[in-house]
């Protein structure tokens, strides 16, 4: 059975706090993900990586980082918590196959509040 | 701007009726796909439509995909509720997700 877990279901952080969100996958896939979920919002890209020490900007990079050292391990880094980053993130992961048509499987999520 | 618009963002409606919500955009998509998000969970793959004018079935659950590949379908017959929770579409090629339809299904 597939599986993608995330370090936390529920964090609770100051603003000014380093946070990191850490996302492990079993599936030996290429390609790694982070969302943000808001209401009205839907999901939204921060950051993906399609291999190991390799990023890419999604749509919403400011404010975060990301860092994969080992295939299965996609960190996300939030160098400084504000309140604006309270939301639910989303990890994913999926293979590599032409022209974009892949299955991406899904953590549970984390959900963090900045105070 | 959403890239990709879906309607209603909620419905809620009783048990055994039927049901049809929607997902749109200006842009053509090589192919497109419909996953299910229940509380407290992450999203999970329904159906990936690739063929313009495409029709899929899933038990009660038809998606289609439109001649021009811009916009799907997903229709429900017979509602349960186990069919509640959040809907979202997804452009595959430009990774990017609707804002979702939020479907209550009342016994």
């Amino acid at each position: 059975d597939v599986k993608v877990t995330q370090s936390s279901r529920y964090l609770v952080k100051r603003t000014g706090e380093k946070v990191f969100l850490e996302c492990v996958q079993d599936m030996d896939h290429e390609n790694m993900f982070w969302y943000r979920q808001d209401p009205g919002l839907g999901l939204r890209l921060i950051y993906f990586s399609y291999d190991v020490k390799m990023k890419e900007k999604g749509d919403i990079p400011e404010g975060y980082s990301v860092s994969r050292e080992k295939k299965e391990r996609f960190s996300l880094i939030l160098e400084s918590a504000s309140t604006n980053q309270t939301s639910m993130y989303l990890c994913a992961s999926s293979l590599s196959v032409g022209q974009g048509v892949y299955e991406q499987y899904f953590g549970p999520g984390t959900r963090l509040t900045v105070t | 701007t959403q890239l990709l618009e879906q309607s209603p963002q909620f419905l809620s409606i009783q048990e055994g009726e039927n049901l049809t919500v929607y997902c749109n955009s200006s842009s053509v998509f090589s192919s497109l796909q419909w996953y299910r998000q229940e509380p407290g969970e992450g999203p999970v793959l329904l159906v990936t439509v690739v063929t313009g004018g495409e029709v899929k079935k899933l038990k009660r659950l038809t998606f289609q995909f439109g001649d021009a590949r811009k916009d799907s379908s997903l229709h429900i017959t017979a509602a349960q509720p186990g069919d509640t929770g959040l809907y979202l579409c997804r452009g595959a090629q430009k990774l990017v997700f609707g804002q979702g339809t939020r479907l209550t299904i009342n016994p």
